[in-house]
């Protein structure tokens, strides 16, 4: 089955500057990459998501980028506010085998500091 | 719109107790996902159902079960309570099959289940 690691476990950051986590994967056959935000207390919030077809996606100051090849993708937060504080999940699913569930990373636990 | 939710909130149980855990999708959405959240082993994937059926199962034991109602609605039942089943249940949806290009779910808030 599946397996997604993900890197690093905790990171903090000054307030302003970049924040990126990393995800590596196992199945060739995954397709889909969601990141999730959980915040304490409450449940997981889709903040981007990637297809295997693209190579990367922007929104604002969050982006994602996908290597196929190397089975890795990355979350790149950009001018860190202290609102991004935060658990953040990285995930892999291979949509459209039968097989439509998420494989979650461990979690990053990000911490921005004012 | 209404996203996903949960209920109860919080349940508290004793060893060898059952447990039911309901969840709500977004409106229009007909698959329902249900994930487990224990302290320090991240979100496991329990169950998905689409149309009233099951379609995938996760690593669990048997006596970890559920159902889909015809409204799309979702109930997960848990019997034989362990101290190690306390964790946090969380439901997600997402759009039929054959409506998405993806598997974008989205989650509930989640039910706090602890086992003493």
């Amino acid at each position: 089955g599946e397996n997604v690691e993900q890197h690093p476990s905790t990171l903090s950051v000054q307030e302003g500057d970049s924040a990126v986590i990393k995800c590596t994967y196992s199945d060739s056959a995954s397709n889909y990459f969601p990141w999730y935000k959980q915040e304490l207390g409450k449940g997981p919030q889709l903040i981007i998501d990637i297809r295997s077809n693209v190579g990367e996606k922007k929104d604002q100051r969050i982006a994602v980028t996908l290597n196929k090849t190397a089975k890795h993708f990355s979350l790149h937060i950009t001018e860190t506010q202290p609102e991004d504080s935060a658990v953040y999940f990285c995930a892999a699913s291979s949509w459209g085998f039968g097989n439509e569930k998420l494989t979650f990373g461990t979690g990053t636990r990000l911490t921005i500091i004012p | 719109e209404a996203g996903v939710t949960q209920s109860p909130t919080h349940l508290i149980k004793t060893r060898g107790q059952q447990a039911t855990l309901r969840c709500s999708p977004i409106s229009g959405h007909t698959s329902v996902y249900w994930y487990q959240q224990a302290l320090g082993l991240g979100l496991q994937f329990l169950l998905w159902y689409d149309e009233g059926e099951e379609r995938n199962r996760g690593n669990f034991p048997p006596r970890f079960s559920g159902r889909q109602f015809p409204n799309y609605s979702s109930e997960l039942n848990v019997n034989a309570l362990e101290l190690e089943d306390s964790a946090l249940y969380l439901c997600a949806s997402s759009l039929a099959l054959e409506a998405s290009s993806t598997d974008t779910q989205y989650f509930g808030p989640g039910t706090r289940l602890t086992v003493l």
